[in-house]
């Protein structure tokens, strides 16, 4: 595809509600990830993906928190009971491998509001 | 663990200044370094990179020195335009398969 693409692009919920994000990679990259970026800070990682498999999921901030991929493409956020500190902009990247000098690409961001 | 320490702002300058933003980091082995900018509304857009000690990654006029005795990697731009308004953020990426950044920079060019 031409780029990353993630939907909703917007997404305003109810505190105690599950919410789905999702990701579309830049066809052919391997390596996906997922990052947060609360309003005035800087990004925080979540997790990442080779392939299919997640071998490090220490960011994950909750075990609210879980991520899947599947046929390593599209990969999907999900987030249980949300509560208001989840609120942020939630950033898919991808890369064609997971090797340091690989560039992220990223998408455009999900803007979750939990009220 | 690795950490990237960005010059805090916001930055207000008037076009056709001289910029710097500056960024240190502390990470095992030889990371890879980048800066990415995010203008308004937009996504997060790699600006440039560096991937070895004493590179010089360019783009758009903007640069940024690899310098590995001083764990720097300074983002410089001779002559700013209203344009490069945005939020600038360094990163890096060593043995973690993730990027590391900075808290990020917000630029403002005035007319």
């Amino acid at each position: 595809g031409a780029g990353v693409s993630q939907s909703p692009s917007n997404k305003v919920t109810e505190k105690g509600k599950d919410v789905e994000l999702r990701c579309d990679p830049i066809s052919g990259h391997t390596a996906l990830y997922w990052y947060r970026q609360r309003l005035g800070q800087g990004l925080e990682f979540l997790i990442y993906f080779q392939g299919n498999s997640a071998p490090d999921k220490s960011g994950l901030p909750s075990d609210r928190f879980s991520a899947e991929r599947t046929g390593e493409s599209v990969s999907t956020l999900t987030i249980q009971r949300t509560q208001q500190e989840d609120s942020a902009v939630y950033l898919c990247a991808s890369s064609l491998q997971v090797v340091s000098t690989d560039t992220q690409y990223f998408g455009p961001g999900t803007r979750l509001t939990v009220l | 663990g690795d950490s990237v320490t960005q010059m805090e702002g916001p930055v207000t300058l008037s076009e056709e200044a001289f910029l710097t933003i500056n960024c240190t980091y502390t990470a095992t082995g030889y990371p890879s370094l980048f800066w990415y900018v995010q203008y308004p509304g937009e996504g997060l857009q790699l600006l440039l990179k560096a991937t070895k000690a004493d590179d010089k990654g360019s783009n758009k006029g903007f640069e940024a020195t690899y310098r590995k005795e001083t764990t720097s990697f300074h983002l410089e731009k001779g002559s700013v335009q209203v344009s490069d308004s945005a939020v600038y953020f360094c990163a890096l990426k060593g043995s973690a398969r993730q990027l590391t950044f900075g808290s990020g920079t917000q630029l403002t060019v005035l007319p």
